[in-house]
């Protein structure tokens, strides 16, 4: 029973250039989530997503940033034009949608702007 | 004020003792509460959730809720070298809007 599944584990871009961050949740999960993560620092909430519909994306800077969990295929974390800024670890949770809001996470991307 | 709120330590305590981390949140409204222990350069793995004030066994983890009071604490017993970690408390502040908002973790050294 594969855990949730990030890929890729480690994200070096340019600036001005285009991230993208892919997350396929654990079997039989319906939620995803994602947080960014800073060194030193917790878990930032950016965006909750379940198939084909954002709930919440208050987390979520207003530019550049986007997210989408299409009917098919694994939720996108897309940041166009990055800076140095967005360097970060970037954690994908899901939960099964039900009572239940245990969360569980990937392994997280490691982004790098140079 | 933070919204969750934690000493980011670190928290030192000798093999075998008793070691106890604490977290403050904001909302009073909160319904749910976790505990995440994430190792260097790791994912956050959930150890521990409580809903209702008092105590949570599990193990060596003791969870304790005390919602008047708006704090929530982890306890581990006999702590061992491999506790050694990054604890991050989560709070869900609304049962509707479901995603946790964490603290910035309390880091914990067991010294063998």
């Amino acid at each position: 029973n594969a855990g949730v599944m990030q890929n890729p584990r480690h994200l070096v871009r340019r600036r001005g250039q285009e991230a993208r961050l892919r997350c396929s949740p654990m079997k039989g999960h319906s939620h995803v989530y994602w947080y960014r993560q800073l060194p030193e620092e917790g878990l930032k909430f950016m965006v909750y997503l379940q198939k084909e519909n954002i709930i919440d994306e208050s987390g979520m800077p207003k530019e550049r940033f986007s997210a989408e969990f299409p009917k098919e295929g694994p939720s996108i974390l897309r940041i166009q034009q990055v800076v140095r800024g967005d360097s970060a670890a970037y954690f994908c949770a899901s939960s099964p949608g039900t009572d239940n809001e245990k969360l569980f996470f990937g392994s997280g991307t490691q982004l790098s702007v140079l | 004020q933070k919204e969750v709120e934690q000493n980011s330590g670190p928290l030192s305590v000798p093999e075998g003792a008793i070691a106890s981390l604490n977290c403050t949140y904001s909302d009073r409204g909160s319904q749910s509460f976790f505990w995440y222990r994430q190792y260097s350069g790791k994912s956050p793995e959930l150890i521990m959730s409580i809903y209702s004030n008092g105590d949570k066994e599990d193990g060596r983890f003791t969870a304790q809720l005390n919602k008047a009071s708006q704090y929530v604490s982890l306890l581990i017993r006999d702590s061992q070298p491999s506790d050694s970690a990054t604890y991050l408390c989560a709070v869900n502040k609304d049962t509707g809007r479901r995603a946790l908002t964490f603290g910035s973790g309390t880091r914990l050294q067991v010294q063998p």
